[in-house]
């Protein structure tokens, strides 16, 4: 059974390059690894998404290794705007995501 | 601008008394996704629809309902709401084979249960 695993929480100082690293035992072949950011009363965001190897948009990296069994969100100096919870999560197909637990990151000024 | 939106933002309803939520978008996406979020969790993926398509996750209990009239609106059903139910109920759309598949999700309804 698939299962995806990222820390509780993280804090980071204003500026700083902040890692989320989560874990995807039994990753299914077909599946894509995708994170998504969550403020307070407000519905999750889509960040970034990939397969393998690493990805970059204007927001955000992803790293994936060859053997897919982690996947590490990076965001490069980050705002008190970026405190939030991000969840990494599995696509499997077009419709079913699954999320992680979330990680809470609280970025200090 | 295009979005999903979730009326209402916040409801409250009695121990079994039946409840909808709405959700509508205007971004004209074929699939629309109900998801539940109970506090401090992750979101949980109740059913979806594919066009008229509906889709069940194996473990959505049987309490939960949904109706999808036409491409712009989706409701969901609570027959018979638990205190166990409480929950923000997340609606999404999204658009497959058009580049990045990702999920655009409304604001959510907190529902509260007394």
């Amino acid at each position: 059974l698939a299962k995806t695993t990222q820390p509780i929480s993280m804090d980071s100082y204003e500026g700083q390059e902040v890692n989320i690293t989560c874990s995807h035992n039994n990753i299914a072949t077909n599946d894509y690894i995708t994170w998504y950011q969550q403020f307070p009363s407000q519905g999750p965001r889509f960040i970034i998404q990939g397969y393998k190897t690493k990805v970059t948009n204007e927001v955000a990296s992803l790293f994936i290794p060859a053997d897919r069994k982690s996947s590490t969100l990076s965001l490069p100096r980050v705002s008190l705007s970026d405190t939030a919870v991000y969840y990494c999560g599995r696509r499997a197909g077009s419709y079913q995501l699954t999320f992680g637990k979330g990680t809470k990151l609280s970025v200090i000024p | 601008d295009a979005m999903v939106i979730q009326n209402p933002r916040y409801q409250v309803t009695q121990f079994g008394k039946p409840v909808t939520l709405s959700c509508s978008q205007t971004l004209n996406h074929n699939v629309m996704y109900w998801y539940q979020q109970k506090s401090s969790q992750a979101p949980k993926l109740l059913f979806h629809y594919y066009d008229k398509d509906f889709n069940n996750e194996a473990d959505t209990p049987d309490n939960f309902q949904s109706r999808r009239p036409n491409t712009s609106f989706c409701f969901l059903d609570i027959r018979s709401p638990g205190l166990g139910d409480a929950a923000m109920y997340l609606c999404a759309t999204s658009s497959p084979g058009t580049g990045r598949n990702e999920q655009f999700f409304g604001p959510g309804t907190r529902l509260t249960v007394l």
